[in-house]
């Protein structure tokens, strides 16, 4: 199993572009979620999916939408970026995310910097 | 959803053993306290979950004492690649549509001295 995977690795984007993280996850897991990380803090919940076709707001939604239109991908994607978007973006997955023994497989991440 | 607290860095030398102890006063009866590994540059990564007494796995051991207000991740015999960001979490949060989210702190930051 590949795990959960991330791309790109890095991105720089200037101010207003669009894009797509992409994320996918090879466990047949029901439960994935995107979280960010900035420097010196935690990870804070952005979107998140129960299922295929089911996706929910988590704690900084802002500026984001997702889909899951299959159990396997979870693409994070930037309307319009921002500086305050510059971040980096970990996706994750769990088997059914409805159980607190349900342990969350991370990605490698993605580190996009907006100018 | 239960607050934590555990020390924001550590320094350590190599081969000995390390304990970070993480407060979680308000922890709930049906919380899990699960730890997660953080190598720079990388996702978090599950290290041990337990709920109470000591549980023990190939990476570290855990230490819940009767009233669940703390626990201990111990980390036997450090070497250099143990040098991450340990966060503590205590329970899931409720996000709605029946699924549970992790919450996390700012960890603890092991640094490990050769």
């Amino acid at each position: 199993n590949a795990g959960v995977t991330q791309t790109p690795k890095f991105q720089v984007l200037k101010t207003g572009q669009s894009m797509t993280l992409q994320c996918a996850q090879d466990m047949n897991h029901e439960y994935m979620s995107w979280y960010r990380q900035d420097p010196g803090m935690g990870l804070r919940l952005i979107h998140y999916s129960v299922g295929a076709g089911i996706t929910d707001q988590g704690e900084v939604p802002n500026g984001y939408n997702v889909s899951r239109s299959t159990t396997e991908d979870f693409p994070l994607r930037l309307l319009s970026a921002a500086p305050s978007q510059t971040s980096v973006y970990f996706c994750a997955s769990s088997r059914t995310g409805r159980l607190p023994t349900d342990t969350q497989y991370f990605g490698p991440g993605t580190r996009l910097t907006v100018l | 959803l239960a607050k934590t607290t555990q020390p924001i860095s550590m320094d350590s030398y190599e081969g000995q053993e390390v304990n970070i102890t993480c407060s979680h006063n308000n922890i709930a009866t049906n919380d899990y306290i699960t730890w997660y590994q953080q190598f720079p540059s990388q996702g978090p990564r599950f290290i041990i979950q337990g709920y109470k007494t000591k549980v023990t796995n190939e990476v570290a051991s855990l230490f819940i004492p009767a009233d669940r207000k703390s626990s201990t991740l111990s980390l036997p015999r450090v070497s250099l690649s143990d040098t991450a960001v340990y966060y503590c979490l205590v329970g899931l949060a409720y996000s709605g549509a029946g699924s549970y989210q992790l919450t996390f702190g700012k960890g603890t930051k092991l640094s490990v001295i050769p």
